[in-house]
């Protein structure tokens, strides 16, 4: 079975540039969750998505963070503009519902230096 | 607001020997807690999930409890390799019905095992 696949891997920028992540979640994965997690910190939850529609996006600095999930498969993550402190693994999980208990498989991140 | 804690921050052990992680919760209205190995530069990998109800989940070399009414779970690695070194994260998911699937981190326990 294919995990959580996410591009680019690494990503280095200078502030207030622009930059996009890309997540395909696990085939038949209805739930989707962007995490940001910062270096020596556990992962935060920016926001989750129930196929296609946002279920929780409390903790997403929607100033400068969006986030889609088109066709309720694959999602982006978009960062406009960046800020030093924007610098972090940004990790895409996914899990089969919400409700459930079952495990969330979370893909390798994809790590953004802001300079 | 549900806080987790996780002691040591960092702990170096010579191959062969038992070793404990301990993972502290503020809240115990949790729905599950879930253990995570994390290898530098990688995503997370999901090692054990123990329900609420549950008092402990077991997996080959490592063990899981869970003591919800004291907020406290151990994870018990027997006999550890150099290939258990890495980062252990623990994390809970709150007990709240239509909530979302926000799992609250800890910031992770790094292990070394010494050959």
């Amino acid at each position: 079975e294919a995990g959580v696949a996410q591009s680019p891997r690494y990503k280095i920028i200078e502030k207030r540039q622009s930059v996009a992540f890309w997540c395909n979640p696990i085939s038949g994965h209805a739930t989707l969750y962007w995490y940001q997690q910062i270096l020596g910190q556990g992962p935060k939850l920016l926001i989750q998505f129930q196929n296609n529609g946002v279920v929780d996006d409390s903790q997403l600095p929607k100033d400068r963070f969006s986030a889609e999930r088109l066709k309720g498969v694959d999602s982006t993550l978009k960062i406009q503009p960046a800020k030093l402190e924007d610098s972090a693994v940004y990790l895409c999980a996914s899990s089969l519902a919400r409700y459930s208990g079952n495990t969330i498989y979370f893909g390798e991140g994809s790590w953004l230096t802001v300079v | 607001k549900q806080e987790v804690t996780q002691i040591p921050a960092a702990l170096s052990v010579p191959e062969g020997e038992n070793l404990v992680l301990n993972c502290s919760f503020t809240d115990s209205a949790i729905y599950n807690l879930q253990w995570f190995r994390q290898d530098p530069g990688k995503g997370l990998t999901s090692l054990l999930l123990i329900q609420s109800s549950q008092r402990e989940q077991t997996s080959g070399r490592l063990n899981a409890s869970l003591d919800k009414s004291s907020g406290r779970s151990t994870l018990y690695i027997a006999a550890s390799q150099p290939g258990d070194s890495a980062t252990y994260l623990c994390a809970v998911r709150p007990d709240s019905g239509a909530g979302s699937y926000q799992l609250t981190f800890g910031k992770g326990t790094k292990l070394s095992v010494i050959p």
